[in-house]
């Protein structure tokens, strides 16, 4: 396993449609994270998983967001009637608890909404 | 909203010198972690140092903490142009990772 892969690497859409981003992280990790990245900014927490459990959910994470784990591998990110504010990059991490407490981070999904 | 704030914004420094990067922010932490972020690119763990820790190193990397002043310090020495990148420092206040990032520093290294 060479590391956490998120797909697409990027997505152009038109205002009002769906997009869905999924993100495989390292096999044996059993905790997986969402974060998203606007231009100019830090990364900020939207949400994570342990194992299929999602255990925290960001403000930021409005009713139009939705993320899944179904069976504690890889996981999804929809967002529903995109808006031009969520442009942005969305990373995935993930960690093996125990293990340095340090996040594997995917290359990240860059959403365009026009 | 970003706990971190980090200074200077961007840096540009020739090949060989020192760079260094502050970070403050605003509550009691578990540990301070610094990453790397080459142009858009996903984040590389560089160094962590926990809330009773004050000095650590790494190849030329060293990383400060005072938690009395809630600060940190990056420094990179003899950079090389491969180091360009933005630099984001990231706290973790609960212990589950949810870290909470700076705005970052922008750092050109020029031949």
């Amino acid at each position: 396993d060479t590391g956490v892969s998120q797909d697409p690497r990027h997505k152009i859409t038109k205002r009002g449609q769906n997009v869905t981003f999924r993100c495989d992280p390292i096999s044996e990790h059993n905790r997986l994270y969402w974060y998203r990245q606007t231009l100019g900014q830090g990364p900020e927490f939207l949400t994570y998983f342990q194992n299929e459990a999602q255990l925290e959910k960001s403000r930021l994470l409005s009713d139009r967001f939705s993320a899944e784990r179904p069976k504690g591998s890889f996981s999804t990110l929809e967002i529903q009637r995109t808006e031009q504010g969520d442009s942005a990059m969305y990373l995935c991490a993930s960690i093996q608890p125990g293990q340095n407490n340090v996040l594997t981070f995917g290359a990240g999904s860059r959403l365009t909404v026009l | 909203s970003q706990q971190g704030e980090e200074d200077p914004q961007a840096l540009s420094i020739q090949e060989g010198e020192n760079a260094t990067m502050n970070c403050s922010y605003k509550t009691s932490i578990n540990n301070l972690q610094w990453y790397r972020q080459n142009s858009g690119r996903g984040l590389v763990h560089l160094i962590l140092i926990r809330s009773n820790e004050r000095e650590k190193h790494s190849g030329r990397l060293r990383v400060t903490l005072d938690t009395s002043k809630k600060s940190s310090s990056l420094l990179i020495t003899a950079s090389r142009a491969a180091d360009t990148a933005s630099y984001f420092c990231a706290t973790d206040n609960t212990g589950f990772q949810k870290l909470v990032f700076g705005t970052g520093t922008r750092l050109l290294v020029s031949p």
